[in-house]
């Protein structure tokens, strides 16, 4: 079965630099969740998305800014990179329906490393 | 605000002993539910989920985990643990009502199983 596909898997950037994460959900799926794990956290929710539109937001830096295009995949931009930044992120997808709860899929992330 | 706790950071069993994870939750009303787990450097895999009904659930890899409302408590269980079994786990708790499914994560329990 498909599952969610996050590239880069790994990436390397300097401090100040500027990162994209992209997102590509399992196919029918239109909602993507961005989530950051930093070394030995519990993930925190970024934002989502849900028919392209910003669904909801949580702790996600003003330096950073996410979209969802017309094909459902979803970037993750991430700007003037700072070594807090240096963490795993996830995205997740769920099929739509937003009056309920769906599953969420999670792809194997992508860790960030700022030097 | 909602949160997830996980009061145990570190937990070591022996292969073949029972397991029981502990997670409470503070919440206005009786959030959704979910254990995930997460093997070093990999993503998040779900375990189980409660959404209704039985309070007791099964979920896959021999777990299940019960939901007391008197006590804001979803512990997870395995009446016999695998040296597979050795991961992170994360409670974690979405709200019921949509308009936003976040997962608020609680911070993990480290699972180590000694042979």
């Amino acid at each position: 079965a498909a599952g969610v596909i996050q590239s880069p898997r790994h990436l390397i950037k300097e401090k100040r630099e500027t990162a994209t994460l992209k997102c590509y959900p399992i196919p029918r799926h239109d909602t993507v969740y961005w989530y950051q794990q930093g070394p030995g956290q519990d993930p925190q929710f970024l934002i989502s998305f849900y028919e392209k539109m910003q669904s909801d937001k949580g702790s996600i830096p003003d330096r950073f800014s996410a979209q969802q295009f017309s094909d459902y995949h979803s970037e993750l931009n991430m700007s003037s990179l700072e070594l807090g930044d240096s963490a795993l992120y996830f995205c997740a997808s769920s099929p739509g329906s937003f009056s309920s709860y769906n599953e969420q899929f999670f792809g194997p992330g992508t860790r960030l490393t700022v030097l | 605000a909602q949160s997830v706790t996980q009061p145990d950071i570190h937990i070591t069993v022996s292969e073949g002993a029972s397991l029981e994870l502990r997670c409470n939750y503070s919440y206005g009303a009786t959030p959704y539910l979910f254990w995930y787990v997460q093997s070093p450097g990999q993503g998040l895999q779900l375990l189980l989920k409660y959404f209704s009904g039985d309070t007791l659930v099964q979920g896959i890899k021999g777990f299940e985990a019960e939901f007391k409302r008197s006590q804001s408590s979803f512990n997870l269980r395995k009446p016999s643990v695998h040296w597979s079994d050795a991961a992170e786990y994360f409670c974690a708790v979405a709200r019921r009502g949509g308009g936003g499914n976040k997962l608020t994560f609680g911070t993990g329990t480290q699972l180590k199983v000694e042979l």
